[in-house]
């Protein structure tokens, strides 16, 4: 089974521009998460999207935005780019999403590396 | 509020010697937790999760982690090390939003 795969590898932006990052999950996993990964601050939580629904939310500005789509498959825009968003993207995905008793095993995609000059 | 510590920021251990690596954590709840390695350049691999059950837990690569909940620990071990196995290792806790500790890098000396 192909693993989570992210597009592209590597994106070099100016400040002020957009960007946007595509992910696509495991085969049947229905949950995607996206995180930010800086030398500085370690890995972060952005956020987690569930059949086309965000679930959840970090504490990222509104500049960091996502959306999943109905085959499952996750995009991450981040607008008027700042020299400070430079880091790893990381996507993970996971099966299910559930209120009730569940598991929440995730699996990391390569990343994408994010460099703003 | 949930976190992650992991006390240790880089570790050297002789190729075939033990190793441990610490995880506190801080959860409201009974956590769920994970052990991921990441090697540089790459994302994270899942080395073995702990949802419920028997606290000793096995992953991949002959890695074991033990949960006490006394302690509020998870720590990660393997009996001996291997040179491939030097990479950086982070804790999680968390579910819908899984929180990291900051990571551990471990070097191996041949």
């Amino acid at each position: 089974k192909a693993g989570v795969t992210q597009t592209p590898r590597y994106l070099i932006k100016t400040r002020g521009q957009q960007v946007t990052l595509s992910c696509s999950p495991i085969s049947g996993h229905r949950s995607v998460s996206w995180y930010q990964q800086t030398p500085g601050q370690g890995l972060q939580f952005l956020f987690e999207y569930f059949s086309e629904t965000q679930r959840n939310k970090g504490n990222f500005p509104g500049r960091f935005s996502g959306r999943q789509f109905s085959n499952s498959r996750s995009e991450m825009n981040v607008s008027t780019l700042e020299l400070g968003d430079s880091a790893l993207y990381l996507c993970a995905s996971s099966l299910a999403w559930s209120s009730g008793s569940f598991r929440y095993e995730q699996y990391f995609g390569p990343g994408t590396r994010l460099t703003v000059t | 509020a949930q976190s992650v510590t992991q006390p240790d920021i880089h570790i050297t251990v002789s190729e075939g010697a033990s190793l441990e690596l610490r995880c506190n954590y801080s959860y409201g709840a009974t956590p769920y937790l994970f052990w991921y390695v990441q090697s540089p350049g790459q994302g994270l691999q899942l080395l073995l999760k702990y949802f419920s059950g028997d606290t000793l837990v096995q992953g991949i690569k002959g890695f074991e982690a033990e949960f006490k909940r006394s302690q509020s620990s998870f720590n990660l071990r393997k009996p001996s090390v291997h040179w491939s196995d030097a990479a950086e290792y982070f804790c999680a806790v968390g579910a819908r939003d899984m929180r990291f500790g900051a990571g551990t890098r471990l070097t191996v000396k041949p």
